[in-house]
């Protein structure tokens, strides 16, 4: 498709288990970001990749979350011995580029992983 | 304190209202400004963005930012019952990449 997938589209599992998420951006775009939503929260800034280098992960919020990109395409956000607490959204984006300016270069999200803890 | 405050809402009002919503921040170094729509289980797509202080218009949506006093707002003429949705503020900080801070959003529902 034209847009940034994600997948799965909703997670539920105990626990103390380990979940991987999907993310294949926009062809094309070098830049990808993971954020996570909670209830009622904006989004957290999780990790940065350009290409397939990470320049941050400031923030990945604990040692039990990490993030790889393969290709310069598909990413895949790993969170080990899951915790209720990180039961939320978790969306990624892609750009064109990764300049600050935005007006040409916008970030484009997928729709989110909602994961929930049992 | 939050580098960007947003109210939550939930804010509702009648088909054909103009509807007002606003951030302040506190990051002086913010240069951009940003609004995301969130749709209800959709990703934010960017709405409208703009640079400095001033105005901006998109249709029935202008942006306006006010850096002097840390504060930008949306605002939206003759409000539909599709712009019901979670409105987000957002603004990148300066790092060499597009590093955004995003508010907390504000639920937007429009009554037909």
């Amino acid at each position: 498709g034209a847009g940034v997938s994600q997948s799965p589209s909703n997670k539920v599992t105990e626990k103390g288990k380990d979940v991987e998420l999907r993310c294949d951006p926009i062809s094309g775009h070098t830049a990808l970001y993971w954020y996570r939503q909670r209830l009622g929260q904006g989004l957290e800034f999780l990790i940065y990749f350009q290409g397939n280098s990470a320049p941050d992960k400031s923030g990945l919020p604990s040692d039990r979350f990490s993030a790889e990109r393969t290709g310069e395409s598909v990413s895949t956000l790993t969170i080990q011995r899951t915790q209720q607490e990180d039961s939320a959204v978790y969306l990624c984006a892609s750009s064109l580029g990764s300049e600050v300016f935005v007006g040409n270069q916008p970030q484009h999200f997928g729709d989110g992983t909602r994961l929930s803890i049992l | 304190q939050k580098e960007v405050e947003q109210d939550p809402g939930p804010l509702s009002v009648p088909e054909g209202a103009i509807v007002s919503l606003n951030c302040t921040y506190s990051n002086s170094a913010f240069q951009y400004f940003m609004w995301y729509r969130q749709y209800s289980r959709k990703g934010p797509e960017l709405l409208m963005y703009t640079y400095s202080s001033g105005n901006k218009e998109d249709g029935r949506f202008t942006a306006q930012v006010d850096k002097s006093s840390k504060y930008i707002s949306l605002f939206i003429r003759d409000s539909q019952p599709s712009d019901s949705a979670t409105y987000l503020c957002a603004m990148p900080v300066s790092g060499g990449y597009q590093k955004v801070t995003f508010g907390t959003g504000t639920k937007l529902q429009v009554i037909p």
